[in-house]
């Protein structure tokens, strides 16, 4: 099975900072790579599918990249909403293995 | 407007059986794959089952093969699990979420989950 691996575990950040996350997949996933927000209480959310394609409705402060086995969350400028847990997930294989998370806390 | 509406969690004894449902609307049920994700508490997302849209392609996580059994009704656009023998590790918050295409996809939409607690 593809395992996924996050780096930061944790992010202390200020409003206005760029923030970027870094995901890794133990083989190559081409792009099929998606990242979800979740916040306390409350379901995931989808932000990015397909390593960069910004989901309908999701601010473009966020933007994803990469291919293969190495892959990028960024997010320009913090904002107060974005505070939150963010994991990727791999849609290559029929396992969709998630990573561990990264939780952006404030600074 | 998509909504995913899980329902039959509870509290069960160890080794005992339990099946969950997803009760989907605002959108052609049939079109897409949906999956089951679940969230220990205080723990990451980790992916259960899913299964396609004419359940031709169904998978599990090696953590629950062989007691877990996914299923769907297309005309009730509906989603089941049915968990068995189940283990103080398998409490969770279950999610229902579709798929974004008919089989390998990222997950659109989510529910709210259905907790189960295993526990005597």
């Amino acid at each position: 099975d593809i395992q996924m691996t996050q780096s930061p575990s944790t992010l202390s950040a200020s409003v206005g900072d760029r923030v970027t996350i870094t995901c890794r997949a133990s083989q190559s996933i081409s792009s099929w790579l998606a990242w979800y927000q979740q916040k306390p209480g409350k379901a995931p959310k989808l932000l990015i599918y397909k390593a960069s394609s910004l989901e309908s409705g999701v601010p473009s402060r966020f933007s994803g990249s990469g291919s293969g086995t190495e892959f990028t969350l960024t997010i320009s400028s913090l904002q107060p909403d974005d505070f939150a847990t963010y994991y990727c997930q791999q849609y290559d294989s029929y396992s969709f293995t998630f990573g561990p998370g990264t939780k952006v806390d404030i600074k | 407007e998509v909504q995913l509406v899980e329902s039959g969690g509870g509290l069960v004894q160890p080794g005992r059986s339990l099946r969950v449902s997803c009760v989907a609307s605002g959108f052609t049920f049939d079109d897409y794959a949906m999956h089951w994700v679940r969230q220990a508490p205080g723990k990451g997302l980790e992916w259960v089952s899913g299964i396609s849209w004419n359940s031709g392609n169904i998978g599990y996580a090696d953590s629950v093969k062989g007691r877990f059994t996914i299923s769907r009704d297309n005309a009730k656009n509906s989603l089941y699990l049915q968990m068995n023998s189940l283990r103080a590790e398998d409490t969770a918050l279950y999610y229902c979420a579709k798929g974004a295409q008919l089989v390998l996809s990222h997950f659109d939409y989510w529910g709210q989950g259905t907790l189960v607690t295993v526990s005597s």
